[in-house]
């Protein structure tokens, strides 16, 4: 159980552009998505944290206009990386947890390629 | 602040045990985990300790001393599938989000 799904699992796209990714609980009420990046070698730093039906909490330096994140249901986040550069290429990955639950499942993440 | 130290790097051969050290300076204590990543794939959860001592899992045990800010993940029998990176992860405060150090890349080797 607790699994996690991403989509697309990787993606590449052009500069300037949008691209969403959608990370999804199935079979499980996520009352707590995250979202993390992590670059070549180093360590996954958190982006965000998102309740349900509220606004998500950005960490520092995390720009909140560039990564918008949109909690819509328990089951469905997405995070979508507006305007992208090539510095944002990376790894994105989500992760969920419920309710008083210890740990958190993480998606298998999300490769974004931007040239 | 939060800080979080392992090895970047270790190298064990197959059979052995190797322990991975990790270290924590952080503004609270609510958890500590241990996770596997394999290159280009998310990170599997592997261990969870909250209190002070051993917990055994199969090959893998996990090891807290929360007075030293101390903990090491501990694999016995090695397999060449357990080379992977090991990230150490602390839950600061009361909720569940977690601050990950660099991990450390093992290299398990025939």
């Amino acid at each position: 159980g607790a699994v996690v799904s991403q989509h697309p699992s990787w993606v590449i796209c052009k500069s300037g552009t949008s691209v969403k990714i959608e990370c999804r609980s199935l079979d499980f009420q996520a009352t707590t998505m995250f979202w993390y990046r992590q670059f070549p070698k180093q360590s996954l730093m958190l982006m965000a944290t998102s309740n349900e039906g509220s606004k998500a909490t950005y960490e520092q330096g995390v720009e909140k206009d560039k990564f918008l994140i949109n909690h819509a249901s328990l089951t469905l986040s997405t995070l979508t990386v507006t305007s992208a550069h090539p510095e944002d290429s990376s790894f994105y990955i989500c992760s969920a947890s419920f309710g008083d639950s210890q740990e958190q499942f993480f998606g298998p993440g999300t490769r974004l390629t931007v040239l | 602040g939060q800080n979080i130290d392992q090895p970047t790097e270790m190298t064990a051969t197959e059979g052995a045990i190797v322990q991975i050290n990790c270290t924590y300076q952080t503004s609270g204590f609510n958890g500590l985990f241990w996770y596997q990543q394999h290159a280009g794939e998310a990170p599997t959860f592997l261990s969870y300790n909250v209190l002070d001592g051993l917990e055994e899992k199969g090959r893998f045990s996990s090891f807290l001393s929360r007075s030293k800010g101390y903990s090491y993940l501990l694999l016995k029998e090695l397999q060449m599938k357990d080379s992977a990176s090991y990230l150490c992860a602390v839950r600061p405060g009361g909720y569940s989000t977690l601050t990950f150090g660099k991990g450390t890349m093992l290299l398990v080797s025939p």
